[in-house]
């Protein structure tokens, strides 16, 4: 089943403990994408992969990193949570750039 | 200003009516159109793409407006299942490349 995939779902953390969500898709995309989603202001790019080792940052990529070592993952990693990091998180992915995006289940994170 | 705007509702309308959301877009550049739907905090769910020419999709019908830099949706005969927020996004070029943005949502809630 073609699909893309988030691990964890849910999460509680604390400030300041490294954290990282796994993002992954069998689907052969090139494009990969993190975003954010929060009440009233809809769905924001942290950070985006055009492809394998190529990234760059969307919107709101502060306290944020990624990595693409191969096609088929993009972890997101919170390096030092902060409560303002608390968000409903999406993965997708796409065929490319202009394509239409598949999203993961979403992983809720929660920082204390 | 936002980019893409959409009236967030929500919009309470009888089972069997029809109903129509709207969304303006900013940038003129703009090349690609979709309508998403999300179920309460799930992942986003490609509904349709939207075509200079308008298209259709059982219940569902997609216009652009280039002019007035809008694209509509109309969903006839309303369901109780089609109850979800409904996502406007925009595929515009940024920085040698393309970004994606996303509307806030508008909420439909069909009654029964």
């Amino acid at each position: 089943e073609a699909q893309v995939t988030q691990n964890p779902r849910y999460l509680i953390t604390v400030t300041g403990k490294k954290l990282t969500v796994t993002c992954s898709q069998n689907m052969n995309h090139e494009y990969m994408s993190w975003y954010r989603q929060d009440p009233g202001l809809g769905l924001r790019q942290i950070y985006y992969s055009m492809n394998v080792e190529v990234t760059d940052k969307g919107d709101v990529p502060e306290g944020y990193k990624v990595s693409r070592k191969e096609k088929r993952n993009f972890p997101l990693i919170l390096e030092s949570p902060s409560p303002n990091q608390t968000s409903l998180y999406f993965c997708a992915s796409s065929f490319g750039i202009q394509e239409t995006q598949y999203f993961g289940p979403g992983t809720r994170l929660l920082v204390l | 200003r936002k980019e893409v705007e959409q009236d967030p509702g929500p919009f309470n309308v009888p089972e069997g009516a029809t109903v129509a959301f709207n969304c303006t877009y900013s940038n003129s550049a703009s090349q690609s159109f979709f309508w998403y739907r999300q179920d309460c905090r799930k992942e986003p769910k490609l509904l349709m793409s939207v075509y200079s020419s308008g298209n259709e999709d059982g219940r569902f019908t997609a216009q652009l407006n280039r002019a007035s830099q809008y694209i509509s949706l109309l969903i006839r005969d309303s369901k109780l299942s089609d109850s979800a927020t409904y996502l406007c996004v925009v595929n515009r070029p940024r920085a040698g490349t393309y970004k994606y943005i996303f509307g806030t949502g508008t909420r439909l809630k069909v009654l029964a």
